[in-house]
């Protein structure tokens, strides 16, 4: 069955302090991996997808890595901005075509 | 820039009662989904559209109906709603299956 697994649960940062998120899948064959930003009140915003192993994107503080069973969203010298939970999901072949399986999600708060 | 728009953003129904939460695009995407999301729960699909005339079931299909009579709109239907409905409601449309999802800012339902 495929699965997304997302840690930590929560994050508190000061700001300035570098971390990582993880996001642990199982899926059958990959066809991409998403990474979201909510904040609250508000719908998922996308901010990265990954294709296969190897592959590495970048947006301003953020950096997104992709292995065969997990991926990473790296936060460097984070700011109280960047608050907000970061979702991951995955969308693979034995979980049909069209469907997509998110994470719990992993609640940042970065301290000014 | 519109983008998807979702109607309601908040509602109050009595257990028994029907309603339709109302969701709009204006980028000519193809692809729509219904998501709900629920705390420790993460996002999950509900329903989705591949194109007009087109629909299928995600995770949690039971109680819920919907219609895809234009590529813009995608309405979500509560035939008689429950308590266990209570949650938070999102719609996102992709310009295909493959492509990153844009996300309304959500309907809150609240079942009594």
């Amino acid at each position: 069955e495929d699965q997304v697994t997302q840690s930590p649960e929560a994050l508190r940062l000061q700001e300035g302090e570098s971390s990582s998120l993880n996001c642990s899948y199982t899926v059958s064959g990959l066809r991409g991996l998403f990474w979201y930003r909510q904040d609250p009140g508000k719908g998922p915003e996308f901010l990265f997808t990954l294709y296969s192993a190897g592959e590495e994107k970048e947006k301003e503080r953020l950096k997104a890595t992709l292995t065969k069973k997990e991926s990473f969203l790296h936060i460097t010298a984070p700011k109280p901005e960047d608050s907000a939970t970061y979702l991951c999901a995955v969308q693979g072949e034995s979980s049909g075509t069209y469907k997509y399986i998110f994470g719990t999600g992993t609640r940042l708060k970065v301290l000014a | 820039n519109a983008g998807v728009t979702q109607t309601p953003k908040f509602q109050v129904l009595k257990t028994g009662q029907s309603m339709t939460l109302q969701c709009a695009q204006d980028m000519n995407h193809e692809y729509m989904s219904w998501y709900r999301q629920d705390p420790g729960m993460g996002l999950r699909l509900i329903h989705y559209s591949v194109g007009a005339g087109i629909t299928d079931q995600g995770e949690v299909p039971n109680g819920y109906n919907v219609s895809r009579s234009t590529t813009e709109d995608f309405p979500l239907r509560l035939l008689s709603a429950a308590p266990s409905q209570t949650s938070v409601y999102f719609c996102a449309s992709a310009a295909d299956w493959a492509q990153p999802q844009h996300f309304g800012d959500g309907t809150r339902l609240s079942i009594l």
